[in-house]
């Protein structure tokens, strides 16, 4: 099973609102990822998971807040959005520790849009 | 710092012609490069990788890419397009120095197949 799910797969919020972004995957891999994808843009890292801690934080702002509760699940909380913070969220994993070699599986997506 | 180019961001092809994504790379060291695929409203899936063993690499749906160190290259070839084969096209490289896993991506090809 090569599956990372993410839910929800929509996701439309206020500014003002808090929301959680999820990604579990069954795999046992234990470095995780999230990536924020602009349309017709390629993918950029945002977070980087290893064993459960955060080893890589691309100065997202801090309205964005990652946890990993377990090696699993991986969350993305969102608090006080701006609408250029709409894009398609993508989770990935792979093997770890994390090398060069390793494949990045990823999940659908949530797609988010700010009002 | 790695990085990778994809030539023409929007390829057109007739069912049953030759695909070539163009994507070359900058890298001061030996590079790891991959070949993402990614649908409409999907996630990103992996076509293939290559990590050095061989200098052709095979893909999955009929896709291969050959690294070439002297034109720093990596294109992506499949002999006959499908028209199941149209989607965006990522090339892109690790950059991690063993520590960490991460993607660096190009800016992608959509590629269109005509009947």
């Amino acid at each position: 099973d090569t599956e990372v799910t993410q839910t929800p797969k929509h996701l439309v919020m206020g500014m003002t609102n808090k929301k959680s972004l999820k990604c579990e995957q069954h795999m046992g891999h234990r470095a995780m990822y999230w990536y924020k994808q602009k349309a017709k843009k390629p993918p950029e890292l945002m977070f980087v998971y290893s064993y459960e801690k955060l080893s890589i934080n691309e100065s997202v702002p801090s309205r964005f807040s990652p946890e990993c509760p377990n090696s699993s699940l991986l969350n993305l909380h969102l608090h006080a959005l701006q609408p250029e913070d709409s894009a398609l969220y993508l989770c990935a994993s792979s093997q770890d520790p994390p090398t060069n070699l390793d494949t990045q599986y990823f999940g659908p997506g949530t797609r988010l849009t700010v009002l | 710092a790695q990085s990778v180019t994809q030539l023409g961001s929007h390829v057109s092809v007739s069912e049953g012609a030759l695909v070539l994504l163009r994507c070359n790379y900058s890298s001061s060291v030996p590079p790891y490069l991959f070949w993402y695929v990614q649908y409409p409203n999907q996630g990103l899936q992996l076509l293939l990788k290559y990590t050095s063993a061989a200098t052709l690499v095979k893909g999955i749906n009929g896709f291969e890419a050959e690294f070439k160190k002297s034109e720093t290259s990596f294109h992506l070839t499949k002999p006959s397009a499908h028209m199941s084969d149209a989607a965006e096209y990522f090339c892109a490289v690790s950059d991690g120095g063993g520590a960490t896993n991460k993607l660096i991506f190009g800016t992608g090809t959509l590629l269109a197949v005509q009947p």
